[in-house]
């Protein structure tokens, strides 16, 4: 089974530009997660799509946005770029068990994008 | 908001030397995942640990989950170069999939 893909994987910008950002799940993934990576924050949620739905956000501004399409495709965009949006965003996919089965609801990561702001 | 503690933050051994990472939170999980980065890429799951007091074990590293759920400790057995990387524990709060997590502990292995 393929991995968590994310593209592209390395981007340069400047401030005051957007970005969209895309990642495509593991096939038959339900669920998609955004987070972002920077050496001062660590690792920071972002949001959560389901069902083409956002779920759960994260203390971000209102710039940072994404969706989620029927096929768990999602993107993510962050518009009016500023410096400290340089990080490595990370997309992170999840089966989302039906309640049923047993077990937890395990975050597979994609390699990452990273974005530069200059 | 749920915070998880990690420590220690910087870790250099030799290689053939044991080593734990600590993972602590005043807060109760549902679950904790425990995964390791290499530069530039993203994390890579080791283990997901659910019930309070599990212990699993990965070849030569043992993941402990505390009988609160509330923190969970990482040892490392007869360590190698390979194992170098920066490991993270996360936890998650309930059924939301919002993975709350650890500092990292950037571990570094000696030949």
């Amino acid at each position: 089974k393929a991995g968590v893909t994310q593209t592209p994987r390395y981007l340069i910008k400047t401030r005051g530009q957007q970005v969209t950002l895309s990642c495509s799940p593991i096939s038959g993934h339900r669920s998609v997660s955004w987070y972002q990576q920077t050496p001062g924050q660590g690792l920071q949620f972002l949001f959560e799509y389901f069902s083409e739905t956002q779920r759960n956000k994260g203390n971000f501004p209102g710039r940072f946005s994404g969706r989620q399409f029927s096929n768990s495709r999602s993107e993510m965009n962050v518009s009016t770029l500023e410096l400290g949006d340089s990080a490595l965003y990370l997309c992170a996919s999840s089966p989302v068990l039906i309640l049923k089965e047993k077990g937890p609801d395990t975050q597979y990561f994609g390699p990452g994008t990273r974005l530069t702001v200059l | 908001t749920q915070l998880l503690e990690q420590s220690p933050q910087f870790l250099s051994i030799q290689e053939g030397e044991n080593l734990t990472v600590y993972c602590n939170s005043s807060s109760v999980f549902s679950s904790l995942q425990w995964y390791r980065q290499e530069p530039g890429e993203g994390p890579v799951l080791l283990v997901t640990v659910v019930t309070g007091g599990e212990v699993k074990k990965l070849k030569r590293l043992t993941f402990q989950f505390g009988d609160a759920r509330k923190d969970s400790s990482l040892h490392i057995t007869a360590a190698q170069p390979g194992d170098t990387g920066l490991y993270l524990c996360a936890g998650e709060p309930g059924s939301a999939r919002q993975l709350t997590f650890g500092s990292g502990t950037q571990l570094t292995v000696l030949p």
